[in-house]
């Protein structure tokens, strides 16, 4: 069975600090990870994704992510936060085929200005 | 611009009751989704479908049905509501590639309360 962690729950950071969201996976196959955001009161949009190739991945908003193999990590990141960038950040996993996506309970990220 | 719309936003309805929430996309979308989203569960898939009048068991389908009579349209069926079903419920969809190249679009979500 796959399966996704994403171990940091809430995060609370100060504008223009450094993020790294952490997320690891569990699956024997090809993998295809996923980063959504969701904004408060918003629907879920995707932040980035990756398929094969380069192992880092740029998404919007100057996000970024980086899959390392022999970790089954798939890690987020971003230089310098800002508070628009409040919101509830998921990792998700497609493990082939039409089956749906299988989520990590998310990260709730707090910038204060 | 994908484009999927949940018909409610906000529903409650009485424990017992026949529930249906509806989901229609405008891309001509094979695959469709949809999961409830809990505190501190993240998104749980519930049924999918990639094809009209198909349709696979996610992960917690119990309680749940689903119907697909039209490619842009999936619905959630609750049979008998009960108040473990309150919960925010997320519709998806995405192009059929079993290669997993296609990302999923989601819509606003249904918050649903069972009283």
């Amino acid at each position: 069975a796959q399966s996704v962690s994403q171990h940091n729950h809430h995060v609370i950071l100060s504008e223009a600090a450094s993020l790294e969201l952490g997320c690891n996976y569990s699956y024997g196959g090809t993998v295809n990870l996923f980063w959504y955001v969701q904004y408060p009161g918003q629907h879920l949009q995707l932040l980035l994704k990756y398929f094969s190739g380069d192992p880092l991945v740029k998404g919007i908003k100057g996000f970024e992510a980086e899959f390392i193999k022999s970790k089954f990590s798939f890690n987020l990141r971003k230089p310098s936060v800002q508070w628009s960038d409040t919101a509830e950040y998921f990792c998700a996993l497609l493990g082939g085929g039409a089956d749906g996506l299988t989520f990590g309970k998310g990260t709730h990220l707090i910038i204060q200005p | 611009d994908v484009k999927v719309t949940q018909s409610s936003r906000y529903l409650v309805k009485r424990t017992g009751e026949k529930v249906f929430l509806e989901c229609v996309q405008d891309m001509d979308h094979e695959n469709m989704f949809w999961y409830r989203q809990d505190p501190g569960l993240g998104l749980r898939l519930i049924y999918f479908s990639y094809d009209v009048k198909m349709k696979e068991k996610g992960d917690i389908p119990e309680g749940y049905s689903v119907s697909r009579e039209k490619k842009e349209r999936f619905s959630l069926i609750l049979e008998s509501a009960s108040t473990n079903q309150t919960s925010m419920y997320l519709c998806a969809s995405s192009f059929l590639d079993r290669g997993g190249n296609q990302p999923q679009h989601f819509g606003d979500g249904t918050r649903l309360s069972i009283l």
